[in-house]
């Protein structure tokens, strides 16, 4: 078991829909993180939060829209998004923000759009 | 930006050989090395990383090289066994201050018993 855990594991959702991907890191960590896995293409960084504060917006289009409540909480809340959004949704945590910290991956959130 | 290749894609070796992976970047700038191992359904995890101070790091059955000269790093896998078998993946950290990780395609690893 891992010490970040995500909500759902599964989702489908229409292309109208608006829907919340959940994380919660219990590691005591600073850094947050969304990454996106695609079929065939590497994980790509999508945001990145220290203490609550985005500090990196890695050309993400608006319909993905990432909340951090708290230092151990974390969402994505997605809306009016397209077939080709279809992927596994990885948070992370890290202690602190920078290089060389250790970065913990959850179990993701499989996201089909249809 | 920062670009990794991981090579090779797939790669299937039998129980007890040895498995190499390589991967190279092309960020000078680069520190941090981590390798990580996903297994299906489930989310990528740390097996063993390595900073550019240091040549090479083992970790029983596994070991990592870096060669910052060639920007080239390989993870080398010793006696495997079936339950090593998995994806993957190489990463490096470029010129981020913000634990940014810039990750390789991947390698499929199938350990044949």
């Amino acid at each position: 078991e891992t010490g970040v855990t995500q909500t759902p594991r599964h989702l489908v959702m229409g292309m109208t829909n608006k829907k919340s991907l959940k994380c919660e890191q219990h590691l005591g960590h600073n850094a947050m993180y969304w990454y996106k896995q695609s079929a065939k293409k590497p994980l790509e960084l999508m945001f990145v939060y220290s203490l609550e504060e985005r500090v990196e917006n890695n050309s993400v289009p608006s319909r993905f829209s990432p909340e951090c409540p708290n230092s151990s909480h974390l969402f994505l809340h997605l809306h009016t998004l397209q077939p080709e959004d279809s992927a596994l949704y990885l948070c992370a945590s890290s202690q602190e923000v920078g290089s060389g910290n250790t970065i913990y991956f959850g179990e993701g959130s499989w996201l089909t759009v249809v | 930006g920062e670009n990794v290749e991981q090579h090779p894609s797939t790669l299937s070796v039998q129980e007890g050989d040895s498995a190499v992976i390589k991967c190279t970047y092309s960020d000078s700038a680069s520190n941090y090395f981590p390798w990580y191992k996903q297994e299906l359904g489930k989310g990528p995890q740390l097996i063993i990383d390595i900073r550019s101070n240091v040549g090479e790091k083992k970790d029983q059955r596994i070991a990592v090289t870096l060669n910052k000269t060639a920007k080239h790093f390989s993870l080398h896998i010793t006696e495997t066994q079936p339950e090593d078998s998995a994806v993957y993946f190489c990463a490096t950290d470029g010129s981020s201050n913000t634990g940014k990780l810039i990750f390789g395609q991947g390698t499929t690893l199938q350990v044949k018993p």
